[in-house]
Parts: structure tokens; C-alpha cells; sequence
């Protein structure tokens, strides 16, 4: 139990076109789910909180309208890269916090976005 | 604002030893303290989750320590197998007071290499 998918696995686009990655829970209902971002050989950082329903809560220095989010049921956001240029090539990790569970968050598998 | 920091870097051990990763956090006000996996290209799997009234935790043969006055933590595994080669990362929760469900701040990871 407890999967969480990402859909691509991989993109590669060319500069100035938009993508979307989505983001599954499988088996369960998600309150919650965080996107992050991870650099060759750096650890993750965090991108966004989606919560069902409402906005989505941006970190420091994520550009809201670059990196447009929605969580339209509790069981899949996803993340768009608007305009996307060669800086936003990178690893795209979402999670998921289950409702019953809120200090629990299962990690999909990620989403490698080259863009050329 | 909450800071993890991994030592080392990376380690490189023949199989069968036992080692040691090393976590360490500047606010120990934490509700709790994760332990994850990463394989190249691929997300990340929970090993391990301390609450902050536990002070270890055990699976298999991994047993990860928290000591959150001095704002560490350990992760011993044990009779190290190449399939351990990975990268691992501790994270805790981010916010004031530590108990931001779900929004994590990462370590920037061991890579461990176990050679036959």
C-alpha cells in the first residue's frame, strides 16, 4: 500500500514550451502533497505545498507563475513548468501525506525534465 | 531556519562492515526525524522514522539513534551488501517548533558505495 506515481518518469522539451508532471497517490487519499526539486548531487528542495481544493503555498524564491500547481482531487496534483528554459532541467519529486497519517509522507519516484 | 547537514559526504566500504552515517540539525525542536533512501535516478524510500519522544528505531539491519538535545542523529547499518550502495538522506520537519507536517528539510545526503 501507500504508492505514490509521477507521470512522465522523463521530458525532454525544447526551451519555451510548457510541461506537466502529475502526481498519484494509488491507494489511498492525500490531504496533502509537496513537490520538490532536486539538483544533480544536491539533496531536495522544496518547490510547493498542494492541498486539495486551495492554493498551492510556494517557498522562498519559487516563481509562482513558472511553476503553476493544482490539486484537483485528493488523489493527484500536478506541476506545470511554464515556459521552460534549460535552468529548470532537473529532478521532480512529488510526496503524499495520507489523511489518516499526517506525519507520514510517501515520496513517487520522480520525473527527470531535460529541456534542451 | 532549520539546517541538516550529513557527514560524510561519501563512503566507500568493502562488504560486511559495519558504518555509520551521521545527521546532524541546528533546531532541536523537531517533532521527528526521518531516515530515507534514494537510488540513482529513482525517489525515495522511508527506512526509518524517529519521533522525538523515541530515541532509536530499528529495521532489519539498520537501527538509527536521536538525540535531539544535541541535535544529532546516527544511522548504523550493520553487516553492510552492495545492495546498500545508495544515497541516504535524513530529513526533519521545517517550521517553528518542527511540526510543519510534511514539509521537510533534507540533509544533502551520504553516498555509500558497498564493493564485493
Amino acid at each position: 500500500g501507500a504508492v505514490v506515481s509521477q507521470h512522465p518518469s522523463w521530458v525532454i522539451c525544447k526551451s519555451g514550451t510548457s510541461v506537466k508532471i502529475e502526481c498519484r497517490s494509488l491507494d489511498f487519499q492525500a490531504t496533502t502533497m509537496f513537490w520538490y526539486r532536486q539538483f544533480p548531487k544536491q539533496s531536495l528542495m522544496l518547490m510547493a505545498t498542494s492541498n486539495e481544493g486551495s492554493k498551492a503555498t510556494y517557498e522562498q524564491g519559487v516563481e509562482k507563475d513558472k511553476f503553476l500547481i493544482n490539486h484537483a482531487s485528493l488523489t493527484l496534483s500536478t506541476l506545470t513548468v511554464t515556459s521552460a528554459h534549460p535552468e529548470d532541467s532537473s529532478f521532480y519529486i512529488c510526496s503524499a501525506t495520507p489523511f489518516e497519517v499526517a506525519d507520514t509522507q510517501y515520496f513517487g519516484p520522480g520525473t527527470r525534465l531535460t529541456v534542451l | 531556519k532549520q539546517e541538516v547537514t550529513q557527514i560524510p559526504a561519501a563512503l566507500s566500504v568493502p562488504e560486511g562492515e559495519n558504518l555509520v552515517l551521521n545527521c546532524s540539525f541546528t533546531d532541536s525542536a523537531i517533532y521527528n526525524l526521518q531516515w530515507f533512501r534514494q537510488d540513482p535516478g529513482k525517489g525515495l524510500t522511508s527506512l526509518l522514522l524517529i519521533q522525538s519522544s523515541q530515541r532509536e528505531q530499528t529495521s532489519g539491519r539498520l537501527n538509527a539513534s536521536l538525540d535531539k538535545s544535541s541535535g544529532r542523529s546516527t544511522l548504523y547499518i550493520a553487516a553492510s551488501q552492495p545492495g546498500d550502495s545508495a544515497t541516504y538522506l535524513c530529513a526533519v520537519p521545517t517550521g517553528a517548533g518542527g511540526t510543519s507536517y510534511g514539509k521537510l528539510t533534507f540533509g544533502q545526503g551520504t553516498i555509500l558505495t558497498v564493493h564485493p
